[in-house]
This record gives structure tokens, C-alpha cells and sequence, in this order.
């Protein structure tokens, strides 16, 4: 069973432009959330987070929005950059700090 | 500070061989984890440990799987037999007292053929 899930494999945006990741999730017991970027080769590394209490969460380029009722998460990247280029993974925590994670959305930012 | 070693990098073996896989963790992370990512997918929990006791490992393959934590720091994945549908890139990560977000290694490419 798939309790978070990322229904866009791809995603290209113009340098500049604002860029959207998606993620939807099942479980509603999910108490904090989490944004990956991994480039190839490497292994994901910790983007941005929002706890289950709050429905916005921003650092710099990058703001995480939560919608509980909705079971829905989003990245937003304003402006985008070439050095974005990456697959974006959403993460979800349940009990004892084990997370699910989607199957990744891979964002392709052309300059 | 230091970030998750894992070694080797790369790893083809032929099915029904035998491979292991080792990590070491950022220092002073008690809890450690050992994730499958098949190709096109997200990273999937194989076994958390909190210093040398298993927390989850429901799902691990066991009948092929195997993971031990001695001492509480470094970690070994093992796999015996290989199948096909073990190729992936096997990721260890680690977290300070089981809190807040992991800290990835750069994982180890398993190609089985």
C-alpha cells in the first residue's frame, strides 16, 4: 500500500518561474513531513520540513504547504534555478520516526 | 562533521551470490536505517535501528535479508541468495535519537544479473 504518493514522475519550468511539487497522503496519523533532494549519484539530502501542526513552512527559495483535510502537501520553489534539477521525494512520518516516502517527482529547470 | 559512509559504491553479482553492505553512521546517531530504492520509485524501509536493537524490520525479506548493528554504531546489510529483483540502491541513514529528518549516505548501486 502506497500512503504517500507523488502522481507527477516529471516536471520542467523555466528558470525563473515558480515551481510546484505535489504529494498526497493516506495515513492521517502522519504527524511531521518532509522534502528530499537527491541528484544521481547521490544519496537524498534534507530539503525542508513542516510539522502536522502548522499549514506553511518557508527557507529562502523554497515554502512547504500542508492541507490537512485535503491529506496534501506541496513544494514551492520561487525562482527557480538550474542548480534545482533533481528528483524532489516528499516524505511522511508515522510513530518511532519511520517514513514513507513517494516515488519522487524528477523537476527539470531549463535556463 | 562527517556524513554517512557506505561502502562499496557499486556492486554487480550474479543471482543466487551472496553480497554485503556497510555503513557507517554520523556520529552520535543512535538510530540507523537501511532503505531500498528500486529504480523509478521512492525509498522504501527495509530495518531502523535504535543503537544495537531492532526497532522495524517488518519489512525485511528475512528468509534472504539480514542486518546486525554490533556496538551500536556500524552496520552491515546482507543479502543471501541474490535475486533479480534485488537490484537497487541500498541507502543507509541515520538520525539523532530517532528525531527529525535522516541524513543519507550516497547509497550502494546493486546490480544483479
Amino acid at each position: 500500500d502506497q500512503q504517500v504518493k507523488q502522481n507527477s514522475p516529471s516536471l520542467s519550468v523555466q528558470e525563473g518561474r515558480i515551481s510546484i511539487l505535489n504529494c498526497d497522503y493516506t495515513n492521517s496519523m502522519f504527524d511531521y513531513f518532509l522534502w528530499y533532494k537527491k541528484y544521481p549519484a547521490e544519496g537524498p539530502t534534507f530539503l525542508i520540513s513542516i510539522s502536522s501542526i502548522k499549514d506553511k513552512n518557508e527557507d529562502g527559495r523554497f515554502t512547504v504547504f500542508l492541507n490537512k483535510s485535503a491529506k496534501h502537501l506541496s513544494l514551492h520553489i520561487v525562482p527557480s534555478q538550474p542548480g534545482d534539477s533533481a528528483v524532489y521525494f516528499c516524505a511522511a512520518r508515522v510513530q518511532l520516526n519511520k517514513f514513507y516516502f513517494g516515488s519522487g517527482t524528477k523537476l527539470n529547470v531549463k535556463p | 562533521e562527517a556524513g554517512v559512509a557506505q561502502s562499496p559504491r557499486y556492486k554487480i553479482i550474479e543471482k543466487r551470490q551472496s553480497v554485503a553492505f556497510w555503513c557507517n553512521p554520523i556520529s552520535g546517531h543512535a538510530t540507523l536505517y537501511w532503505y531500498q530504492q528500486i529504480l523509478g520509485q521512492g525509498p522504501k524501509l527495509l530495518i531502523q535501528f535504535q543503537n544495537n536493537g531492532v526497532v522495524d524490520d517488518s519489512q525485511l525479506p528475512k528468509d534472504r535479508f539480514s542486518a546486525e548493528r554490533l556496538k551500536g554504531v556500524d552496520s552491515t546489510l546482507k543479502i543471501q541468495p541474490a535475486k533479480l529483483e534485488d537490484s537497487a540502491v541500498y541507502l543507509c541513514a541515520s538520525s539523532f535519537q530517532g528525531a527529525g529528518g535522516y541524513t543519507f549516505g550516497s547509497g550502494t548501486r546493486l546490480t544483479v544479473v
